[in-house]
């Protein structure tokens, strides 16, 4: 019973470079969500997904940052012309549907440096 | 948005004796507050978890309790051990995925 699996796992990245990461969810889940945490801090929402669809992208970046969950394949979190300050691990999380009383499980996430 | 608040940042305790963490949050429309572990290199895992309805709830040797008047809520692990050294890492949310984080705890457990 394979839990959320993310990878790569550690991802080096000189700045200017894209940086994809990806995420498939439990089996039976149908909703991703993307976090971040910077170094020494808690965990930051990003974005919210169902397949084909972008619910919630409240805490992206306006810019370089892009997310999608086609309805074949893993999500996939895009970073284009990483900088430093987007050294950092994502996580992502699955749950089976977005009603009340509902857990998110969290992957083990992917490690992203900036060269 | 929601403001979590949490404290210690840090917390070192005997083996045995009991650790306990406090987190405030500012929005009083938030009626989840899920605690997650995190050790290193690795993703945040659940361990307990509590809605606005409850104000107490217990498995095994972790607690949480929620006053939602003062708007804090609290983790209590009683006769920690070693493999309880961890981050832990307290959050709210309005709504169950889109959740606010505290800064984190680091606990150590000394033998």
């Amino acid at each position: 019973n394979a839990g959320v699996m993310q990878n790569p796992r550690h991802l080096v990245r000189r700045r200017g470079q894209e940086a994809r990461l990806r995420c498939s969810p439990m089996k039976g889940h149908s909703h991703v969500y993307w976090y971040r945490q910077l170094p020494e801090e808690g965990l930051k929402f990003m974005v919210y997904l169902q397949k084909e669809n972008i619910i919630d992208e409240s805490g992206m970046p306006k810019e370089r940052f892009s997310a999608e969950f086609p309805k074949e394949g893993p999500s996939i979190l895009r970073i284009q012309q990483v900088v430093r300050g987007d050294s950092a691990a994502y996580f992502c999380a699955s749950s089976p549907r977005q009603e009340a009383g509902n857990t998110i499980y969290f992957g083990e996430g992917s490690w992203l440096t900036v060269v | 948005g929601e403001n979590v608040e949490q404290h210690p940042s840090t917390l070192s305790v005997q083996e045995g004796d009991s650790a306990v963490i406090k987190c405030t949050y500012s929005d009083s429309a938030s009626n989840y507050f899920p605690w997650y572990k995190q050790e290193l290199g690795k993703g945040p895992q659940l361990i307990i978890d509590i809605r606005s309805n409850v104000g107490e709830k217990k498995d095994q040797r972790i607690a949480v309790t929620l006053n939602k008047t003062a708007k804090h809520f609290s983790l209590h692990i009683t006769e920690t051990q070693p493999e309880d050294s961890a981050v832990y890492f307290c959050a709210a949310a309005t709504n169950d995925y889109k959740l606010s984080f505290g800064a984190g705890t680091t606990v150590t457990v000394r033998a």
